[in-house]
């Protein structure tokens, strides 16, 4: 079956470190890969994503790559601001249905 | 602008009651879905649609109906059968299944709270 793990929260972080957030997957066929954030009471927003093996999306200073061989897609920034502080989805979808992971919780302290 | 719109923002019931949330898009989007959100909680799929006057339950529904009788409306009905309906409503579109970049577009979401 299809499925997403998602590194466990929350994280706390200084401003200006640097941010990993693991995600890995399970799917069957070629699953295109998301990453959304949630700020708080507020919908779900598409932060970047990846179609194929070896792409790699980006936004706002983040950043993910489509690893196939480790079927990973890890979120990463080189510099968090106090503004990023949210909840983070990692996602798949094959087509038809869309699975999600647990979401991450990340605060930024000035 | 196109989005998805919920509404109310805030709902508040009683014990007994059902009750009706409100999803709308204007994205042209085939495909259209439904959340429920529990603190600290991931997103679990209740119902979703693949295309007008069609629609298939997810894992949690149980207590929740839809309809899909316009392609921009998707209504939630949360009935009295739901335990435990206190929760976070998120309702989602997307393009349609089998097209490339399927991502999903979220709407503000409804809180919903019972008395």
């Amino acid at each position: 079956g299809n499925s997403v793990t998602q590194m466990e929260g929350p994280v706390t972080l200084s401003e200006e470190a640097f941010l990993t957030i693991n995600c890995t997957y399970t799917a069957t066929g070629y699953p295109s890969l998301f990453w959304y954030v949630q700020y708080p009471g507020e919908g779900l927003q598409l932060l970047l994503k990846a179609t194929k093996a070896d792409d790699k999306g980006s936004n706002k200073g983040f950043e993910a790559t489509y690893r196939k061989e480790t079927t990973s897609f890890h979120l990463e920034k080189g510099s968090v601001q106090v503004s990023d502080s949210a909840v983070y989805f990692c996602a798949l979808t094959t087509g038809n249905q869309f699975y999600f992971g647990t979401g991450t919780s990340l605060t930024v302290i000035p | 602008d196109g989005g998805i719109t919920q509404s109310p923002k805030y709902l508040f019931r009683k014990e007994g009651q059902n009750v009706t949330l409100s999803c709308e898009q204007n994205l042209n989007h085939d495909a259209m879905y439904w959340y429920r959100q529990d603190p600290g909680q991931g997103l679990r799929l209740i119902y979703y649609s693949q295309i007008v006057n069609d629609f298939q339950k997810g894992d949690i529904a149980e207590g929740y109906s839809v309809s899909r009788e316009k392609k921009e409306s998707f209504p939630l009905t949360v009935t009295s059968a739901q335990k435990n309906p206190t929760a976070f409503y998120l309702c989602a579109s997307s393009i349609g299944p089998g097209r490339a970049y399927n991502e999903q577009f979220f709407g503000p979401g409804t809180r919903l709270t019972v008395l």
